[in-house]
């Protein structure tokens, strides 16, 4: 079956920018959304279909997916950005369609 | 403002059954498939099961395909997961998940529920 694969952890200064990869096999030809979860809490979207932002989420937040490599960039990051990030798509390579989640990337923030 | 409310978890011992609800509120029920997604404790994101908005179409990931049966109430604004033949792999806090159309697959979730913890022990 389809394979995400995220880096464990990411850490960043405040008021810098990170990056948090999710590589599939030619993962550019699918479509990408991105989950923060704080500590204790459900998991909110913060990039549908590749690059959209939903309504509440910060400009600071952007995506975009390309040949085997999605990214979620968050600029400016904020303490309050730390979290477990977790990248998403369908599968319908298959002959049963399913989700699949990356392996999930911890934030730290220095 | 969209809100979903799970309900149904607790300790079930192995073997044994046990059904989930999802109530929603806040937006138009029927118009929108649905979503659980189970997390372990201390794990990432596993998804379990999604059901389109007429509730004819469903689909289930290979570990619980077989065992979990999804389904909706429209009339009650409410999602259901039934799950048998549990055990100690699916302790995990179930969510429910809304997307953002009428058919799950491809569709992005866009609400998640605060989640129902499941604990399989005897």
């Amino acid at each position: 079956s389809y394979v995400l694969t995220q880096p464990l952890s990411v850490s960043v200064a405040p008021g810098q920018t990170a990056n948090i990869t999710c590589g599939g096999d030619n993962i550019g030809s699918k479509t990408v959304h991105w989950h923060q979860q704080k500590p204790g809490q459900a998991p909110v979207v913060v990039i549908y279909y590749d690059t959209d932002r939903p309504s509440g989420i910060p400009e600071r937040f952007s995506g975009s997916n390309f040949e085997n490599t999605a990214t979620l960039t968050i600029s400016r990051v904020e303490a309050g950005d730390e979290a477990d990030y977790y990248c998403q798509l369908w599968d319908t390579t298959t002959d049963h369609p399913g989700i699949i989640f990356g392996g999930g990337t911890k934030l730290t923030v220095l | 403002e969209v809100q979903l409310l799970e309900s149904g978890g607790g300790l079930v011992q192995p073997g044994g059954s046990l059904r989930l609800s999802c109530s929603a509120s806040g937006f138009t029920f029927s118009n929108y498939a649905m979503n659980w997604v189970r997390q372990a404790p201390g794990k990432g994101l596993e998804w379990v099961s999604a059901i389109g908005n007429t509730g004819t179409v469903t689909y289930f990931s290979d570990s619980v395909k077989g065992r979990f049966t999804i389904s909706r109430d429209n009339s009650n604004n409410t999602l259901y997961l039934q799950m048998h033949s549990l055990g100690a792999g699916d302790t995990a806090v179930y969510y429910c998940a809304k997307a953002v159309g009428p058919i799950a697959v491809a569709s992005s979730f866009d609400s998640w529920g605060q989640g129902t913890l499941v604990t399989v022990s005897s």
